[in-house]
């Protein structure tokens, strides 16, 4: 079974924290995204990434940024963490082979700014 | 404007009424096209990916107008169970990679 693993499903943190939200998933896809999803906003794409290394801004980038050392692990990152940015936080992976249409998603990461 | 626009309804629909949805996107060069659903606090999972050629799976079908740049999927014969938030989903290629970009999704409620 394919998975995307989200490490964090539920995390409470203060304004101005780092925040870390890791994702690994286990079926070497290339693509691995992070989305945020808001009531109204649907699923907004922030980062992406291709490759090992190669990273590209998505639609809101702004305050976030991301990691990915090995092909398995997509990390998103919150520098200095803001109220606005209480979301639930979804990480997907696909492969770029035409013939694997399915995006994998994990079980997403609650996010709560005070 | 948005890449990708979706009607945010809600669609309230009594059971075994046929429903459909229609998804716009703006760019012309988008390669995959796809339909999603999403139940509340769930993640999205696959409800069938949409060609040129229109394609069927069981009450569902979806159809892809290239011409007019939009996507659409028909429900036949609801479903209570069918209730859930139907994302349109489009796929472009950029940089040897894929960009996956989601509308804000379409509600659907089956009444009794």
């Amino acid at each position: 079974d394919v998975k995307v693993t989200q490490s964090s499903r539920y995390l409470v943190k203060r304004t101005g924290e780092k925040v870390f939200l890791e994702c690994v998933q286990d079926m070497d896809h290339e693509n691995m995204f992070w989305y945020r999803q808001d009531p109204g906003l649907g699923l907004r794409l922030i980062y992406f990434s291709y490759d090992v290394k190669m990273k590209e801004k998505g639609d809101i980038p702004e305050g976030y940024s991301v990691s990915r050392e090995k092909k398995e692990r997509f990390s998103l990152i919150l520098e200095s963490a803001s109220t606005n940015q209480t979301s639930m936080y979804l990480c997907a992976s696909k492969t770029t082979d035409l013939s694997g249409n399915t995006i994998y998603f994990g079980e997403g990461s609650w996010l709560t700014v005070v | 404007r948005k890449e990708v626009e979706q009607d945010p309804g809600p669609f309230n629909v009594p059971e075994g009424a046929t429903v459909a949805f229609n998804c716009t996107y703006s760019n012309s060069a988008s390669q995959s096209f796809f339909w999603y659903r999403q139940d509340c606090r769930k993640e999205p999972k696959l409800l069938m990916s949409v060609y040129s050629s229109g394609n069927e799976d069981g009450r569902f079908t979806a159809q892809l107008n290239r011409a007019s740049q939009y996507i659409s999927l028909l429900i036949r014969d609801s479903k209570l169970s069918d209730s859930a938030t139907y994302l349109c989903v489009v796929n472009q290629l950029t940089g040897g990679g894929n960009k996956l970009t989601f509308g804000t999704g379409t509600q659907l409620k089956v009444e009794l």
